[in-house]
């Protein structure tokens, strides 16, 4: 079973950056890294993906570690609008509880 | 593009009853999931399509669930008979390439909120 680890809760001050983890020990050599969030009431958003290089975005950045065994979503400015709950996948689309990301005014 | 749309939006039901879920894709997307999401929980896979066919149905409880994709194109789940434990969110997704590409994002609608009482 393909499963990531991530804290389960982070907080940010608007228009500061934000850097959430996530570790994929598991991971193949393969498989892409997904980082989606989700507002309440919606289903789950794309935001990046990425497989071995950094990758960049309108919305974020993906930092993969070396080992491919980690990645850091980068938010640079969180905004209000970015207050959500962030999952990061691989492999068979298994989904854990993921990071809820509070953003203080 | 047009998203993927899912229907209806809510839905209440009692124990027992029967409920189906229907979804729509996004145009060419070849791949099709359904999840189910509880309450404070991240999305559980139930069943992927890739075009008609079942690729892995391992996490769908087959004894009150299924789901088809005819022509490849939409998706109807059943819950028959539902249960209070199912009372959950489902949601559709799909991503344009098959399975084994697993570049491809996937494209999440809204989905159905169900109360089972």
């Amino acid at each position: 079973d393909a499963k990531t680890t991530q804290p389960n809760s982070m907080e940010s001050n608007e228009e500061e950056p934000v850097h959430l983890p996530c570790n994929h020990s598991t991971i193949s050599g393969t498989d892409y890294i997904h980082w989606y969030r989700q507002l309440p009431s919606q289903g789950p958003e794309y935001v990046i993906h990425g497989l071995t290089s950094n990758v960049n975005n309108r919305m974020a950045s993906l930092a993969i570690a070396e080992d491919r065994k980690s990645s850091t979503l980068i938010l640079h400015r969180a905004t209000l609008r970015d207050a959500a709950v962030y999952y990061c996948i691989f492999g068979e689309s298994t989904f854990g509880d993921g990071t809820t990301l509070t953003v203080k005014p | 593009e047009a998203g993927v749309a899912q229907s209806p939006r809510y839905k209440i039901i009692e124990k027992r009853q029967s409920v189906a879920f229907w979804c729509n894709p996004i145009s060419g997307h070849a791949t099709l999931y359904w999840y189910q999401q509880i309450l404070g929980q991240g999305p559980k896979l139930l069943i992927q399509f890739q075009n008609n066919g079942v690729v892995d149905d391992s996490q769908l409880p087959k004894d009150r669930f299924s789901a088809e994709r005819l022509k490849g194109v939409d998706s109807t789940l059943k819950i028959q008979p539902a249960k209070l434990e199912d009372s959950a969110v489902y949601l559709c997704a799909s991503s344009l390439s098959p399975i084994q590409d697993r570049n491809s994002p996937l494209h999440f609608g809204n989905g159905t909120r169900l109360t089972v009482t």
